[in-house]
């Protein structure tokens, strides 16, 4: 069965450093992968996705991930973490992917804090 | 930029009550979900609708819980009765050839 996992519940980084929250997957196909961002009480908002190609995807506000298949893992990075970064970040795999049709199973998210 | 639209923000209701949600995708999206967050957790889906027709809903509670998407646009997930597990927020999204577009959920709490 399809799964993602996010080993980390709560990550603390100081404004300025720099930012990578893991996640990993399980699925037996090419994986279409995506992270979001919540703010509480929000919903929530695409910060980029990888479907094919290069290996490294940008996104928004800054962020970036690398889809490494040898090692199931999705990473998000940042290289200068904002106060304003301070959200909860999920995430996801799209099962049976294509056109309007794709389902996504998320992982159980990851608090990031920022500490001034 | 459109956005999707769900309504009321916020719900309290007593347990065995009844309680209802809507959202309104974004004009011209063809699919619409409606997901389950409880706190602390992912989302996690309970019905996907292709224009009016179920095309998902092997994790709908079926028993209480009810959706329907009656013109292919807005949609209504019922909840009846209430019960205490079921306070979660309650998010919809659609989508078209693109990923998900989420909207703020509805917060529901059961008492």
């Amino acid at each position: 069965a399809q799964s993602v996992t996010q080993p980390d519940i709560h990550i603390t980084v100081s404004e300025g450093a720099s930012l990578e929250l893991r996640c990993n997957y399980s699925y037996g196909a090419t994986p279409y992968l995506f992270w979001y961002v919540q703010s509480p009480g929000q919903g929530l908002q695409l910060l980029l996705k990888y479907f094919s190609g290069d290996t490294l995807v940008q996104g928004i506000k800054g962020f970036e991930a690398e889809f490494k298949r040898s090692q199931s893992s999705f990473n998000l990075r940042k290289p200068s973490v904002h106060w304003s970064d301070a959200a909860e970040y999920f995430c996801a795999v799209a099962v049976n992917y294509g056109g309007s049709q794709g389902n996504l199973i998320f992982g159980k998210g990851t608090k990031l804090s920022v500490k001034p | 930029e459109a956005e999707v639209a769900q309504s009321p923000r916020y719900k309290i209701t007593e347990k065995s009550q009844a309680v209802a949600f809507w959202c309104d995708p974004i004009s011209g999206h063809a699919t619409l979900y409606w997901y389950r967050q409880i706190l602390g957790q992912g989302p996690e889906l309970l019905v996907q609708f292709q224009d009016e027709s179920v095309v998902d809903d092997s994790q709908l509670p079926k028993d209480r819980f009810s959706a329907e998407r009656l013109k292919g646009v807005d949609s209504t997930l019922k909840i009846q009765p209430a019960e205490l597990g079921d306070s979660a927020m309650y998010l919809c999204a659609s989508s078209l050839d693109s990923p998900l577009h989420f909207g703020n959920g509805t917060r529901l709490t059961v008492t």
